[in-house]
């Protein structure tokens, strides 16, 4: 079975530029997430999808984060502008359902903003 | 969900079983018991979960004690592979419910 895919793995933009992060769950997997993991923290929940549904994005800086998920599969992450404090790993995540089933997560794509 | 503390550490020796304390001494009666690990470079993976029973899968057993509030994730045969940081997270399962990760426990094993 495929994993959760990403891309790209590593992007370097300047502050106040945008940038966009894609994200392919396994197939079937209705519940989509994506997280940010600062380094030396814990990953920190973004946005829940289920299906092409927003389920929780109250952690979500809406000023200058978005996402979409618009076919209920592919989801993408933007940023604009990005500001110093969002480098980290951007990690996406799918499950099968979002109560008991474990979470899948991709590799993460690494942000550094300069 | 109810919050976990697991020691900021550990090591063992390559082949020897290892043990990963977690409490969770404010878990209620619908909440699991969840363990991630996250190897250096790579997205947390999933490794088992539990309610009140022992659990054990091809990668792990999980003590869960008799009154609930703490639990043990056993490696049996620890290999340099599952050199990571560990998370222990409380976790009810609604639907909305957020699987909210701490800084976790960091194994190394040692050759």
């Amino acid at each position: 079975e495929a994993g959760v895919a990403q891309s790209p793995r590593y992007k370097i933009i300047e502050k106040r530029q945008s940038v966009a992060f894609w994200c392919n769950p396994i197939s079937g997997h209705a519940t989509l997430y994506w997280y940010q993991q600062i380094l030396g923290q814990g990953p920190k929940l973004l946005i829940q999808f289920q299906n092409n549904g927003v389920v929780d994005d109250s952690q979500l800086p809406k000023d200058r984060f978005s996402a979409e998920r618009l076919k209920g599969v592919d989801s993408t992450l933007k940023i604009q502008p990005a500001k110093l404090e969002d480098s980290a790993v951007y990690l996406c995540a799918s499950s099968l359902d979002p109560g008991l089933a474990g979470r899948y997560f991709g590799p993460g794509t690494r942000l550094l903003v300069l | 969900d109810a919050k976990t503390t697991q020691p900021p550490s550990m090591d063992c020796a390559e082949g020897r079983a290892a043990n990963l304390p977690c409490n969770h001494s404010t878990i209620s009666g619908n909440e699991y018991v969840y363990w991630y690990r996250q190897i250096h470079s790579q997205g947390p993976q999933y490794i088992i979960h539990g309610l009140k029973n022992n659990e054990t899968n091809e990668m792990a057993s999980l003590i869960i004690t008799e009154d609930r509030k703490s639990s043990t994730l056993i490696l049996p045969h620890a290999t340099l592979r599952d050199t990571a940081v560990y998370y222990c997270i409380v976790h009810h399962t609604g639907a909305n419910s957020k699987l909210t990760f701490g800084k976790g426990i960091t194994l190394s094993v040692r050759p």
